[in-house]
């Protein structure tokens, strides 16, 4: 059974400029999660998406935003970069969906870099 | 103060040593989580719990809901071992995340 997969796994972009991240969950989760670890903030929750809709949003500016497809994979864009938005973003699925406290599988990771 | 407390911060082992690490939280939880992670930043999820205790191979998870805290025990450490050990609870709607245990097991 094929893991989670993020793609890129690395991207280097500029202050202003947006960026769109993907992740494919495993086959038959339609849960998908979004979090950005920073080393000054750790991992924060950004948001969760269930069967293509949004089901809950952490504390982010409306700069980032989401997705998800009829097949479940998701997206996440950030609009006008700023530096601190350098981190990684990791995306994980779940067959239930962290509402109802499925197991997480995770994803390698997008390494982010905003100069 | 952090709704997810974790201790110690770092921590270096010999191999074979026994390994806690701790877990406080103030928030109401419907479960938490234990998680991995390796250098190089994948994360895999090693225990959900909700009450009780949990074992898979030498990892023991604990969970005392009254006391709001989580132990992860690691018997008969091995270098392989070495990693960010975070602790995640589930509040309401989402994920809170400690900021990590970083284990060293030296040979």
């Amino acid at each position: 059974k094929a893991g989670v997969t993020q793609t890129p796994r690395y991207l280097i972009k500029t202050r202003g400029q947006q960026v769109t991240l993907s992740c494919s969950p495993i086959s038959g989760h339609r849960s998908v999660s979004w979090y950005q670890q920073t080393p000054g903030q750790g991992l924060q929750f950004l948001f969760e998406y269930f069967s293509e809709t949004q089901r809950n949003k952490g504390n982010f500016p409306g700069r980032f935003s989401g997705r998800q497809f009829s097949n479940s994979r998701s997206e996440m864009n950030v609009s006008t970069l700023e530096l601190g938005d350098s981190a990684l973003y990791l995306c994980a699925s779940s067959f239930l969906g962290t509402a109802n406290t499925g197991e997480l599988f995770f994803g390698e990771g997008s390494r982010l870099t905003v100069l | 103060k952090n709704e997810v407390e974790q201790s110690p911060q770092n921590l270096t082992a010999q191999e074979g040593e026994f390994i806690t690490i701790n877990c406080s939280y103030s928030v109401g939880i419907s479960a938490l989580h234990w998680l991995q992670q390796h250098p190089g930043g994948g994360i895999v999820s090693l225990f959900m719990l909700s009450s009780g205790k949990k074992k898979h191979g030498r990892l023991i998870a604990t969970i005392n809901i009254q006391e709001k805290h989580s132990s992860l025990h690691i018997t008969a450490s091995h270098p392989r071992d070495s990693a960010v050990y975070i602790c995640a609870v589930k509040d309401t709607d989402k994920l809170i995340f400690g900021t990590g245990t970083r284990l060293q097991v030296f040979p």
